[in-house]
């Protein structure tokens, strides 16, 4: 069976900290790996990666991914408490439609 | 608006009643996603469309969860005798592709007492 899981469950840091969010997985035919953050209701998007190696980055948050060992991380440096939130890991695979997602990792920033 | 739209953001009803939630995904995106999210998990997939025609509804817990998109824009998901643990945020989601970026609408809360 098709999975994902991430950790930590929950972090709690303080401003200014380096969090590093876990993402593994273990699919069939795997296409994508994707980042969401989820604060409220919706999850919006941060990064989709595909291939091994490729650091993707946006400000503060980066995100790579190993093929090989099956695993990507997502790096958020010089938290702030805006950051404070749930982050989702999902993957997708080829032949099917759907997106299976981690349990999220919640991560609270402390002023 | 832009965005992805649901309603109603929240739903109570009460066990054995039917309940029928809308979304409204952006213009022009052809692929549509439901989810179910119970707390404290990730979003399972429920269904998927490619404009009017289902492609995948493999995610569907029962038979008592049918949804449809008639017209290939607004979506609703249908649940038929409402049980306890069917209580969750079920989210929709679009994309232009199936490959693209997914963006989530809001969410509607659903409790069954």
């Amino acid at each position: 069976e098709d999975k994902v899981v991430q950790s930590p469950l929950s972090l709690v840091v303080h401003e200014g900290d380096t969090v590093t969010l876990n993402c593994s997985y273990e699919v069939t035919n795997f296409r994508s790996l994707l980042w969401y953050k989820q604060e409220k209701k919706a999850p919006t998007f941060l990064f989709m990666l595909t291939s091994s190696g490729i650091e993707k980055k946006s400000g503060r948050l980066s995100s790579i991914l190993d093929k090989k060992e099956l695993f990507s991380i997502l790096n958020i440096t010089a938290t702030q408490t805006g950051d404070s939130a749930i982050y989702l890991c999902a993957v997708t695979t080829s032949g099917t439609y759907k997106y299976i997602f981690g349990t999220g990792t919640r991560l609270k920033v402390l002023a | 608006g832009a965005g992805v739209s649901q309603s109603p953001r929240y739903k109570v009803a009460k066990r054995g009643q039917d309940v029928a939630l809308r979304c409204d995904p952006i213009s022009g995106h052809v692929s549509l996603f439901w989810y179910q999210q119970a707390l404290g998990q990730g979003p399972e997939f429920l269904t998927y469309f490619q404009n009017e025609a289902q492609l995948d509804k493999s995610g569907l817990p029962s038979d008592r969860f049918f949804a449809e998109r008639p017209e290939g824009s607004v979506s609703t998901l249908k649940i038929q005798r409402t049980q306890q643990e069917d209580s969750a945020v079920y989210l929709c989601a679009s994309s232009l592709g199936r490959t693209d970026t997914q963006y989530f609408g809001p969410g509607t809360r659903l409790t069954v007492l």
